[in-house]
C-alpha cells in the first residue's frame, strides 16, 4: 500500500539557520506534491503546489524541490524565524486520485 | 472573511449518541472535503463532495456519512458514536478538480474537536 513519511515527528533548528523537512513516498506516482502549514488548534494552510516535471519552485523564503526518482520532496525555510514554528504536511495528488496527506513535520525555530 | 466555518468547535459526546458536525463554506466552491486528523496519522479523508448532490467515500467511511444538498453545507453525521471516533475533523472546500490537472489547494475550517466517552 502507499506510504507517505516525514522527516522525523519533530524537528528543531536556531532561528536564522535553513530548515530542510522531507517528505518520502512508497508505492505512489505522484504527479503533483503541495505542502501546507498547520498552526496548533488551526486548520492546514496552503503553501506551495509542484509538478512532478518541475524540479524547484520557490516562494519568498520557502523553496521546494521534487525528485520522482529518489521519490522524495525537500522544504526549505531560510532565515528561518520562530513565527515559522508550525507542523508542515505534504499532500500526494496523482491527477485527483488517491490524494493523500502525509502525517507532518512539527517544526520548532528556536531564537 | 470568506472562508469556512466549523460548528461546535468541540464537544463531548457519550458512546452511542447520535452527532452531527456542521461545515459552511461561503467561497462558492464546489467540492468540499471531512478529514479526521489523529496523532500519527495525519489527515485521513472520511467523505467528499465534488458537487451539490453528490458525495463519495474517502478513506476511512465506516460509521459516518455526509449529505450535499447545496454548494455552501455539508454536514458530517455520527449516527452512533464510539470512543474510536474521538479526534479532530477538519472540514475543506477546493475549487472544482478539472480532469488532467492537479487536485486544487483546499481551504481548511479551524476543526471540531470530538471526544466519544
Amino acid at each position: 500500500s502507499q506510504k507517505i513519511e516525514q522527516n522525523s515527528e519533530a524537528l528543531n533548528i536556531q532561528e536564522g539557520k535553513t530548515a530542510t523537512l522531507t517528505c518520502n513516498y512508497t508505492n505512489y506516482s505522484p504527479a503533483y506534491l503541495q505542502w501546507y502549514r498547520q498552526d496548533p488548534g488551526r486548520g492546514p494552510v496552503f503553501l506551495l503546489l509542484i509538478r512532478e516535471n518541475e524540479k524547484e519552485k520557490r516562494k519568498e523564503r520557502l523553496k521546494v524541490t521534487f525528485d520522482t526518482t529518489l521519490k522524495q520532496s525537500l522544504f526549505h525555510i531560510t532565515a528561518s524565524q520562530p513565527a515559522d514554528s508550525a507542523t508542515y504536511l505534504c499532500a500526494l495528488d496523482n491527477y485527483g486520485q488517491n490524494f493523500v496527506f502525509g502525517p507532518g513535520t512539527r517544526l520548532s525555530v528556536l531564537p | 472573511i470568506a472562508g469556512i466555518t466549523q460548528a461546535p468547535t468541540s464537544q463531548i459526546l457519550a458512546a452511542g449518541r447520535r452527532m452531527t458536525l456542521r461545515c459552511t463554506q461561503d467561497m462558492r466552491h464546489n467540492a468540499m472535503y471531512w478529514y479526521r486528523q489523529d496523532l500519527g496519522l495525519g489527515l485521513r479523508l472520511i467523505h467528499y463532495s465534488n458537487t451539490a448532490g453528490t458525495t463519495g467515500k474517502g478513506e476511512v467511511p465506516d460509521g459516518y456519512s455526509v449529505s450535499r444538498a447545496n454548494t455552501d453545507d455539508f454536514p458530517l453525521t455520527l449516527a452512533s458514536a464510539v470512543p474510536s471516533q474521538t479526534s479532530v475533523y477538519f472540514c475543506a472546500s477546493s475549487d472544482p478538480f478539472l480532469v488532467g490537472t492537479a487536485t486544487q489547494p483546499q481551504h481548511f475550517g479551524d476543526g471540531t474537536r470530538l471526544s466519544i466517552l
